[in-house]
């Protein structure tokens, strides 16, 4: 049982690249979400999907799309990265919005 | 808006002591509460939960006190370790279960 599992780890992109982070979820939650951490500002929602088939914005979703594309699977891209998106990135998932949400391992992001 | 803010940042405890962690929030509609624990390189995990409907709530050396008056939330650990080093996270749960708001994080520091 892997839980959340998110790829690639870490990457490096250059400004104006794209790229599609990766992440599903074995636990059939219906709730995924995504979120950046940067330092000493915590954990901020970018995206979230309550459901299959439903996405919501979140707090900062700017520069940001997402894909709920089955139960198991929610991707974040970022179409035109920008050094300001340098973050490290979690997903993470729970039954319903309301009860505990289990993280990924995440992935740190760069953009030179 | 929204808010969820930890009175300190940095805590430093003696082994064996007991170590509290403070919260304060501002939603005060919010009905669900949850503390994680991030260890360094890794993503956030599940600590203790609570509910509105609660003031207090034990786990295996954890202890989560609400007060709803002043809207404060704080996590008490007895004993601490030196395995009990990290960051801590409150989170509270807001639009109706689909979004979970982080605080900044404490870092916990057990001495020898």
């Amino acid at each position: 049982n892997a839980g959340v599992t998110q790829t690639p780890k870490f990457q490096v992109l250059k400004t104006g690249q794209s790229m599609t982070l990766q992440c599903a979820q074995d636990m059939n939650h219906n709730s995924m979400y995504w979120y950046r951490q940067d330092p000493g500002m915590g954990l901020r929602l970018i995206y979230y999907s309550a459901s299959e088939g439903t996405t919501d914005k979140g707090e900062v979703p700017n520069g940001y799309n997402v894909s709920r594309l089955n139960k198991r699977e929610f991707s974040l891209r970022l179409e035109s990265a920008a050094p300001s998106q340098t973050s490290v990135y979690f997903c993470a998932s729970s039954e319903q919005g309301w009860a505990e949400a289990f993280f990924g391992q995440g992935t740190r992001l760069t953009v030179v | 808006g929204e808010s969820v803010g930890l009175h300190l940042p940095t805590l430093s405890v003696q082994e064996g002591d007991n170590s509290i962690i403070n919260c304060a929030y501002s939603n005060s509609a919010s009905d669900y509460f949850i503390w994680y624990k991030q260890e360094s390189g890794k993503g956030p995990q599940f600590i203790i939960d609570i509910r509105s409907n609660m003031d207090k709530r034990q786990g295996q050396r954890v202890t989560v006190l609400l007060n709803k008056t002043v809207k404060h939330l704080s996590l008490q650990i007895a004993a601490t370790q030196p395995g009990d080093s990290a960051v801590y996270f409150c989170a509270e749960i807001t639009n109706y279960g689909q979004n979970f708001v982080f605080g900044p994080g404490t870092r916990l520091s057990v001495l020898p």
